[in-house]
């Protein structure tokens, strides 16, 4: 079945560091893959998608592309905020059913 | 503004009680979910639907149940048989049948058994 693996938190970086957080995935046929985003007691938000192969998805300075050739959608900002300390999660969506989401990896940024 | 709303908030059941969650959603979307979340898991589906009247089985379903009489609406009721319900509740909404399909979340209802 479809899968998605994220990697572990929680991600502590300074303020003004460069974030990567890693997704990788596991699907039949081409997927949609999208980054969501959770601060605390909320619900997730649309972060950013791509819906085909070398899409790049952006919003708010974040970054990923679609990987297929690594079945990868890795998350990237240049310069990350304390603002950006929230929960990190990866999902795809395999044009059936629902949504498949990743664990969620924490980001913690220190002034 | 269009929007998928969650209540209560907070919600406290105590042992043996039955709580419905409620979900309300004003964008016209065919399918919703509910989904569990706790610390380290991430999130888990426990039902959803994806017309009026027809709902399935995520992977948690048991202890649960939920109807879908209307399209804007798709509540949640935890049950006594479910033995572990302390969580943060999530709904969401979608389009369904295309490719690029996002899902919109509800705020959250926490959950404690006291």
């Amino acid at each position: 079945g479809d899968s998605v693996t994220q990697m572990e938190g929680p991600v502590t970086l300074s303020e003004e560091a460069f974030l990567t957080i890693n997704c990788t995935y596991t699907a039949t046929g081409y997927p949609s893959l999208f980054w969501y985003v959770q601060y605390p007691g909320e619900g997730l938000q649309l972060l950013l998608k791509a819906t085909k192969a070398d899409d790049k998805g952006s919003n708010k300075g974040f970054e990923a592309t679609y990987r297929k050739e690594t079945t990868s959608f890795h998350l990237e900002k240049g310069s990350v905020q304390v603002s950006d300390s929230a929960v990190y999660f990866c999902a795809l969506w395999a044009g059936y059913s629902t949504l498949t989401f990743g664990k969620g990896t924490m980001l913690l940024v220190s002034p | 503004d269009g929007g998928i709303t969650q209540s209560p908030k907070y919600l406290f059941r105590k042992e043996g009680q039955n709580v419905t969650l409620s979900c309300e959603q004003n964008l016209n979307h065919d399918a919703m979910y509910w989904y569990r979340q706790d610390p380290g898991q991430g999130l888990r589906l426990i039902y959803y639907s994806q017309i009026v009247n027809d709902f399935q089985k995520g992977d948690i379903a048991e202890g649960y149940s939920v109807s879908r009489e209307k399209k804007e609406s798709f509540p949640l009721t935890v049950t006594s048989a479910q033995k572990n319900p302390t969580a943060f509740y999530l709904c969401a909404s979608s389009i369904m049948g295309q490719g690029n399909t996002e899902a919109f979340f509800g705020q959250g209802t926490r959950l404690t058994v006291v």
